[in-house]
């Protein structure tokens, strides 16, 4: 069974500053890996996805993540973080076989501040 | 117009009573979901239909049962509604084939906003 890991629960950077928020995966096979965010209130909205292919994979408002196969991660990251990015992120594993089985992490919050 | 809708946004209720939720899409996708999120953001799935068959049962308990009339709806009953139901439920939908070795796990999935139960 597939099953994800974010260490953090809460990460916090000045806004300007690069922001990481980490993730490492398990599943057998070849994964597919997405990063979501959640603002308050809100539904899960998709950010980026690696499929295969280049690893550095680039998404949506400045964000990206490189998938790093040797140390099963899949970290996000952004150059400059914005007080608007502060959200509760989720990284998620599917597997490239059979129904699809998205299996999220526990989620990091994210505080920018000003 | 919203591309997965939820009813309700809140529902407050009384231990032992049935509720309902209800989920529609409008994306034309074929793969539909309940996700439940606990007090402290975990997310887990709970069902999966695809063209309105059962895909995916999580060991969810019989209380729960899920029904899609049709692929654009997929609908959450409740009965005996317990103290441990209160959460957020997320609805979800995706382009998803069902054939092992497709692409279908990368699909992106779609949320509805959630439906925030509490049991009291």
């Amino acid at each position: 069974a597939q099953s994800v890991a974010q260490p953090e629960d809460q990460v916090n950077v000045a806004e300007g500053n690069p922001l990481t928020v980490k993730c490492t995966y398990s599943v057998s096979g070849n994964p597919y890996l997405f990063w979501y965010v959640q603002y308050p209130n809100r539904g899960l909205q998709f950010l980026l996805k690696y499929i295969t292919g280049d690893n550095l994979v680039k998404g949506s408002y400045g964000f990206e993540a490189e998938f790093n196969k040797s140390q099963t991660s899949f970290h996000l990251k952004k150059p400059s973080a914005l007080v608007s990015d502060s959200a509760l992120y989720f990284c998620a594993v599917n597997r490239n076989t059979g129904f699809q089985k998205l299996v999220f992490g526990t989620g990091t919050r994210l505080l920018v501040s000003p | 117009d919203t591309a997965v809708s939820q009813t309700p946004k809140y529902l407050v209720t009384q231990m032992g009573n049935d509720k309902s939720i209800k989920c529609e899409q409008n994306l034309g996708h074929d793969t539909m979901y309940w996700y439940k999120q606990d007090s402290k953001k975990f997310l887990k799935i709970m069902f999966s239909y695809n063209n309105k068959e059962l895909i995916i049962n999580e060991t969810v308990p019989n209380r729960f049962s899920p029904k899609s009339p049709d692929k654009a709806h997929l609908n959450l009953h409740i009965n005996s509604l317990e103290l441990g139901d209160s959460a957020v439920y997320f609805c979800a939908s995706s382009q998803g084939g069902v054939l092992a070795g497709d692409l279908s796990g990368a699909n992106v999935l779609t949320f509805g906003a959630g439906s925030r139960l509490t049991v009291l």
